[in-house]
């Protein structure tokens, strides 16, 4: 399963939204019903630190400022309002069965 | 909360072998299918490997079959990798990763190939 992310970069002010794309190839709508597609943000020289799992459900301790929506092949992710901290790459995994990545989204502040 | 920790990460000599433990805790692990993920700063993020709950099912990316082996042992709450002649292609940070709908990553193992 291929994942298309976008944009590759972006440059956000600080209290703006953001919003990331995720594409997939063939459907993540696995037969129990959910999305198996998570997005997770990497701080430089920080393993993955998970924001959302199963297409929609913030995981413990991510602030609600992030948001997740989609099914089937088209997925996003949206920061209501960029905080300095958000800054790093964002990327989407599908677990279907082999997992694969998007490319990342670079964030970084104006 | 879920925590997964790598170990096993050293420098190594092109066609030598090393072995990754990743321990679990915090979730049902026997009930999960576990992977191995590799990220490099040029080929970023690959799934090396992966295996069923019970270990009766394995799979592997094709650039590494038949050199890297796969296992678990649910009584330690562990997933292993057995990685046998390596190349400098192999040179990565090592992640395990939960596939438990929640999708948890370890803080991964660096291995390096190198003479």
């Amino acid at each position: 399963i291929v994942m298309t992310q976008s944009p590759l970069s972006l440059a956000v002010t600080p209290g703006e939204p953001a919003s990331i794309s995720c594409r997939s190839s063939q459907s993540l709508l696995y037969r129990d019903g959910y999305n198996y597609l998570n997005w997770y943000l990497q701080k430089p020289g920080q393993s993955p630190q998970l924001l959302i799992y199963l297409a929609s459900n913030r995981a413990s301790g991510v602030p609600d400022r992030f948001s997740a929506s989609g099914s089937g092949t088209d997925f996003t992710l949206k920061i209501s309002r960029v905080e300095a901290e958000d800054v790093g790459v964002y990327f989407c995994m599908q677990a279907i069965h082999r997992l694969t990545f998007g490319g990342g989204t670079k964030v970084e502040i104006k | 909360e879920v925590q997964l920790v790598e170990s096993g990460g050293d420098l190594v000599q092109p066609g030598g072998s090393l072995r990754l433990s990743c321990a679990a805790s915090g979730f049902m692990f026997s009930a999960f299918w576990m992977s191995w993920v590799r990220q490099t700063p040029g080929k970023g993020l690959e799934w090396v490997a992966n295996i069923k709950e019970d270990g009766s099912e394995k799979d592997y990316v094709d650039s590494v079959r038949g050199r890297f082996t796969i296992s678990r042992d649910n009584a330690k709450n562990s997933v292993y990798l057995q990685m046998n002649s390596l190349t400098v292609e192999d040179t990565a940070v090592y992640y395990c990763v939960a596939q438990n709908g929640h999708g948890n990553w370890g803080q991964g193992t660096l291995v390096t190939v190198s003479s």
